[in-house]
């Protein structure tokens, strides 16, 4: 068990409704992630946050897509008007960095599937 | 433009064989690598990274892998591989200097056979 939580574990939506996805970093890791997975892919970058701070989107991240960590804790991501390619596993990570730390702890995802 | 390649989609070994997952990168500046394993049904678990110092490092569950910078190559070894170590591993690559996104390979399917 990474400590890193993420909820729900899988959605189902219809095409065009918004969907929120919630993480809970390792509550002293100062860094969270979001990354998104397809099948037989590796994990694509989305965007990253130091504290509450987002510091770098993707150029894949379109204007649909919206990350917030308002107190530096918790983290969501909400996709408006969903297509279906947007179906893909999101995965939230978290890291500490800090003395060399930079390994990410992974949780165990949210399964996306737009119909 | 940071990028990872993990050119074998699959690898096959006998159980107690030695294993390789090869791993090839390329990224500005020095780079800072890692290796995830992912199991089915599971989260991406942090296997081992080079920051700096030694070429060879040692991680979890017997696993080490070579930082070759001449040869731009990160590739994941075990002397004796087990059926327990049959899973999907990904190769990941940070550059050292402005930002912190990291780039994952595709990933190497691992399957050990008994």
């Amino acid at each position: 068990d990474t400590g890193v939580s993420q909820n729900p574990r899988h959605k189902i939506t219809k095409r065009g409704q918004n969907v929120t996805f919630r993480c809970d970093p390792i509550s002293e890791h100062n860094r969270l992630y979001w990354y998104r997975q397809t099948l037989g892919q590796g994990p694509e970058f989305l965007t990253y946050f130091q504290n509450e701070a987002q510091l770098e989107k993707s150029r894949l991240l379109s204007d649909r897509f919206s990350a917030e960590r308002p107190k530096g804790s918790f983290s969501t991501l909400e996709i408006q008007r969903t297509e279906q390619g947007d179906s893909a596993m999101y995965l939230c990570a978290s890291s500490l960095v800090a003395g060399g730390h930079n390994e990410q702890f992974f949780g165990p995802g949210t399964r996306l599937t737009v119909l | 433009a940071q990028s990872v390649a993990q050119p074998e989609d699959q690898v096959n070994v006998a159980e107690g064989n030695p294993l390789t997952v090869k791993c090839t990168y390329s990224v500005s500046g020095n780079p800072y690598l890692f290796w995830y394993v992912q199991y089915p049904n599971r989260g991406l678990q942090f296997l081992l990274k080079y920051i700096t110092g030694d070429n060879l490092v040692k991680g979890s569950y017997g696993f080490e892998a070579e930082f070759n910078k001449s040869q731009t190559s990160f590739h994941l070894k075990k002397p004796s591989a087990l059926v327990s170590d049959s899973a999907l591993y990904f190769c990941a690559v940070r550059a050292n200097t402005g930002g912190f996104k990291t780039i994952f390979g595709a990933g190497t399917r691992l399957f050990v056979k008994a």
